[in-house]
């Protein structure tokens, strides 16, 4: 069975500070790679995936991450941090001999960004 | 184009007691998976459903069950409710199995007294 650790559970950053959030996981087959987040008082919500190709991922609102196969890393990254990034991420693994959507999740990271 | 719709949205129960959730994915949707959301375990994965049909299973005791209809609406149970039962029941549709997007619903949240 497949498990997603993040590293951090709560964040504290000041506006355009840069912004990364580890996520392992472990797993020994093949798998898709996702960041979820959940803004306050909205729904979880998909940020960016990796299922192939470029190891480096970009998502909404200038955020990407990059697959480091070797490390089992999706590290999550923001090179300048706004107030309203401010909200829980969460790291989640598929794998791909599941043929359906079950996705393992981390444990999540509340970032909070001070403006 | 409506989002995934859960209901009720909150829910007080006794121990022992049964209750049945609902999630009614986007349309056109036919993929529906469900999730148990607590602070101590985080988001865990329950079942997904498939034109009518369970496709995964999380590691939940079979207190813990679930249907598709053919509308792809769905509904979750637990029986002989606990309180460690209490958590956010979250559902997530996707076009199908193994979309690259799971659209999820705002939860049920669950209380059990």
């Amino acid at each position: 069975a497949q498990s997603v650790s993040q590293h951090n559970h709560h964040v504290i950053l000041s506006e355009a500070a840069s912004l990364e959030l580890g996520c392992n996981y472990s797993y020994g087959g093949t798998v898709n790679l996702f960041w979820y987040v959940q803004y306050p008082g909205q729904h979880l919500q998909l940020l960016l995936k990796y299922f192939s190709g470029d190891p480096l991922v970009k998502g909404i609102k200038g955020f990407e991450a990059e697959f480091i196969k070797s490390k089992f890393s999706f590290n999550l990254r923001k090179p300048s941090v706004q107030w309203s990034d401010t909200a829980e991420y969460f790291c989640a693994v598929n794998a791909l001999d599941n043929a359906g959507n079950m996705l393992t999740f981390g444990g999540g990271t509340r970032l909070m960004v001070k403006p | 184009k409506a989002g995934v719709t859960q209901t009720p949205r909150y829910l007080i129960k006794t121990r022992g007691q049964q209750v049945t959730l609902s999630c009614s994915p986007i349309s056109g949707h036919r993929s529906v998976s469900w999730y148990q959301q607590t602070p101590g375990q985080g988001l865990q994965f329950l079942f997904e459903y498939f034109s009518e049909t369970q496709r995964n299973k999380g590691n939940f005791p079979g207190r813990f069950s679930g249907r598709q209809f053919s509308n792809s609406r769905s509904e979750m149970n637990v029986s002989t409710l606990e309180l460690g039962d209490s958590a956010l029941y979250l559902c997530a549709s996707s076009a199908e199995p193994g979309d690259e997007k799971l659209f999820f619903g705002s939860g049920t949240q669950l209380s059990v007294l």
